[in-house]
């Protein structure tokens, strides 16, 4: 089974700070996504990755960036944590082309004082 | 890519069958139409997708008619643990998919 691990699953962080959010799969996937997802919004893209040092932005990429040294490894960063950047993190990877089926870990929720 | 509407949510009971439509009316040659199902506290997963026609799977079935401007989603004889959200996708592939607010299903003993 492909497994999709989000390091945290609950982080509490002051505004300001910068924040890593974590996230590995173990099925040597092409691409990786970051998503946040908020109530009655639903899921929205942050950015994704198609390959190792590749990244191209999603929907909302503003006040994030993200890091992929490694096929395995996908990093969201927080440069400086605001109030409104509080929500659940979703990571997802999946093995590219026309019905690439996207396998998601389980979250990490995020919250900003 | 092709824009999705969905109900917001939709009740149902045990046992009976629910089916969820998804309108995508500028819908892609290359598009396919693919649905994910969320429960509290965990990422989505992917139930089935479809390019035309019908397909079905042990979870649920996908009748999409020959326009392609729309998809029902039809889960059979649900039960409790059925409650959950359902996203409709559409698109060529899975690069910039956003998932919007789906259709939280409740289903009632």
């Amino acid at each position: 089974d492909v497994k999709v691990t989000q390091s945290s699953r609950y982080l509490v962080k002051r505004t300001g700070e910068k924040v890593f959010l974590e996230c590995v799969q173990d099925m040597d996937h092409e691409n990786m996504f970051w998503y946040r997802q908020d109530p009655g919004l639903g899921l929205r893209l942050i950015y994704f990755s198609y390959d190792v040092k590749m990244k191209e932005k999603g929907d909302i990429p503003e006040g994030y960036s993200v890091s992929r040294e490694k096929k395995e490894r996908f990093s969201l960063i927080l440069e400086s944590a605001s109030t409104n950047q509080t929500s659940m993190y979703l990571c997802a990877s999946s093995l590219g082309g026309y019905t690439g089926e996207l396998f998601f870990g389980e979250g990490s929720r995020l919250t900003v004082l | 890519l092709a824009k999705t509407t969905q109900p917001i949510s939709m009740d149902s009971y045990e046992g009976q069958e629910v089916n969820i439509t998804c309108s995508h009316n500028n819908i892609a040659t290359n598009d396919y139409i693919t649905w994910y199902q969320q429960f509290p506290s965990q990422g989505p997963r992917f139930i089935i997708q479809g390019y035309k026609t019908k397909v079905t799977n042990e979870v649920a079935s996908l009748f999409i008619p020959a326009d392609r401007k729309s998809s029902t989603l039809s889960l059979p004889r649900v039960s409790l643990s059925d409650t959950a959200v359902y996203y409709c996708l559409v698109g060529p592939n899975d690069y910039k998919l956003s998932f919007g607010a789906g259709t939280t299903v409740t289903v009632r003993a």
